[in-house]
């Protein structure tokens, strides 16, 4: 069992349309959770972070953490697309290294 | 603030050779990450290190591989005797303060021939 599991997708949304992006990991000891944007070819740039269970929102994000499940999910509101990116989940097991998912990629149509 | 500078950006060798790579981390971050990402997959950790020192180096990391971080500032990424197994992008990373909120710079894409 992989420590961050995400679904490869691609995860097709019409625009104006709310996308939801979920990702499971293995170690109860986890900490922080955090979302990354990656475009082709660019690096990781930061959207959210959250550390306690329940939903964290910014702008059209919100980031929902359910430690007993250990599950984390990012909503979209009001698809873009311009949103169409990989999105990568991290979890921090507190040695500070991240662990990463391998991504989602989302396609946002017009 | 300026954000995580990598540099260069792009690296192109034979195999065989030696590279190096730099990363100036954001300036008040104590914190400094390595990681690699393949085609496909997630970054995968390297190694951190907290001012200078070195203070996690992962198991995956060959003796090909190393990092330094001297004065607690920039750090510089070596690999010796490259192979196209090598070929990925190296990304750097940096926190600092209480949070452990990592920001990546731009990185830096190796080509191994």
């Amino acid at each position: 069992q992989k420590e961050v599991e995400q679904n490869s997708g691609p995860l097709s949304v019409p625009e104006g349309a709310i996308a939801s992006l979920n990702c499971t990991y293995s170690d109860r000891g986890s900490q922080s959770f955090f979302w990354y944007r990656q475009y082709s070819g660019k690096s990781p740039e930061l959207i959210m972070f959250i550390y306690s269970n329940g939903d964290k929102e910014d702008g059209r994000f919100t980031a929902q953490l359910n430690k007993a499940s250990q599950y984390v999910s990012l909503l979209i509101r009001d698809s873009q697309p311009s949103d169409s990116a990989t999105y990568l989940c991290a979890v921090n097991t507190g040695f500070q290294k991240l662990v990463f998912g391998t991504g989602t990629r989302l396609l946002v149509s017009p | 603030d300026t954000g995580v500078s990598q540099d260069p950006r792009h690296k192109i060798t034979k195999r065989g050779q030696n590279v190096t790579f730099r990363c100036d981390p954001i300036s008040e971050h104590n914190r400094l990450y390595w990681y690699r990402q393949t085609l496909g997959q997630g970054p995968e950790f390297l190694t951190y290190f907290q001012n200078e020192a070195q203070l996690e180096k992962s198991r995956l990391l060959s003796d090909r591989f190393s990092a330094e971080r001297p004065k607690g500032s920039f750090s510089t990424l070596e690999i010796q005797r490259t192979e196209q197994g090598d070929s990925a992008m190296y990304l750097c990373a940096s926190s600092g303060g209480y949070t452990d909120t990592q920001y990546f710079g731009p990185g830096t894409r190796l080509t191994v021939l």
